[in-house]
């Protein structure tokens, strides 16, 4: 069965602070992966496709790549608008997305 | 606004009751998905459907029903209430059956079951 799975559950950054937030699959032959933003009570905003192993996007102050195995989303020097939660999903027919990971970035 | 449209914003029903949730794609889409969130859960997936025909069935539970109208637009429709029915239901579209350059999810529908 499809897993997407995302660590850590939550995230509290000091605004600057760099960090990283992983998803991984445990699914094989991987066609690729969707980073999502989503705001309390919103829905959520896509951010990036990334569709093989090595793949790297960006948009601000997040990246994102992707290995064989799991997808890393990259926050450099964060402001607390980013505060969000953080959901990864898996590029294929199952529409599974990940638990997310909720990101709280103090001023 | 993302271009996909779902109404109401907000519903609050009975347990027992019947309710219907709209949803218009953005333009030009023809897939349209269904996903539930539940207080502090993640989005689970109910179903999709594509050019009025339905793709795909996620967790579904058999008291909801969805379909697609030749316009495109969406309705699901959740009935005999429970409680635990209470969630935000989001509504997604994407240009092709399998979404593969991503969805574009509406605002939500809050349903509060009392």
């Amino acid at each position: 069965e499809d897993q997407v799975t995302q660590s850590p559950e939550a995230l509290r950054l000091q605004e600057g602070e760099s960090s990283s937030l992983n998803c991984s699959y445990t699914v094989s032959g991987l066609r690729g992966l969707f980073w999502y933003r989503q705001d309390p009570g919103k829905g959520p905003e896509f951010l990036f496709t990334l569709y093989s192993a090595g793949e790297e996007k960006e948009k601000e102050r997040l990246k994102a790549t992707l290995t064989k195995k799991e997808s890393f989303l990259h926050i450099t020097a964060p402001k607390p608008e980013d505060s969000a939660t953080y959901l990864c999903s898996r590029r294929g027919q199952n529409f599974v997305f990940g638990p997310g990971t909720r990101l709280s970035v103090l001023p | 606004d993302s271009g996909v449209t779902q109404t109401p914003k907000h519903l609050i029903t009975a347990t027992g009751q019947r309710v219907t949730l709209r949803c218009s794609p953005r333009s030009g889409d023809l897939s349209v998905y269904w996903y539930q969130q539940s207080l502090d859960q993640g989005l689970q997936f109910l179903i999709q459907y594509y050019n009025g025909e339905e793709r795909a069935k996620g967790n579904i539970l058999e008291r909801f029903s969805a379909q697609q109208f030749p316009d495109l637009h969406s309705e699901l429709n959740l009935s005999s209430l429970e409680l635990g029915d209470s969630a935000l239901y989001f509504c997604a579209s994407s240009g092709n059956y399998r979404g593969s350059y991503g969805y574009t999810f509406g605002s939500g529908t809050r349903l509060t079951v009392v």
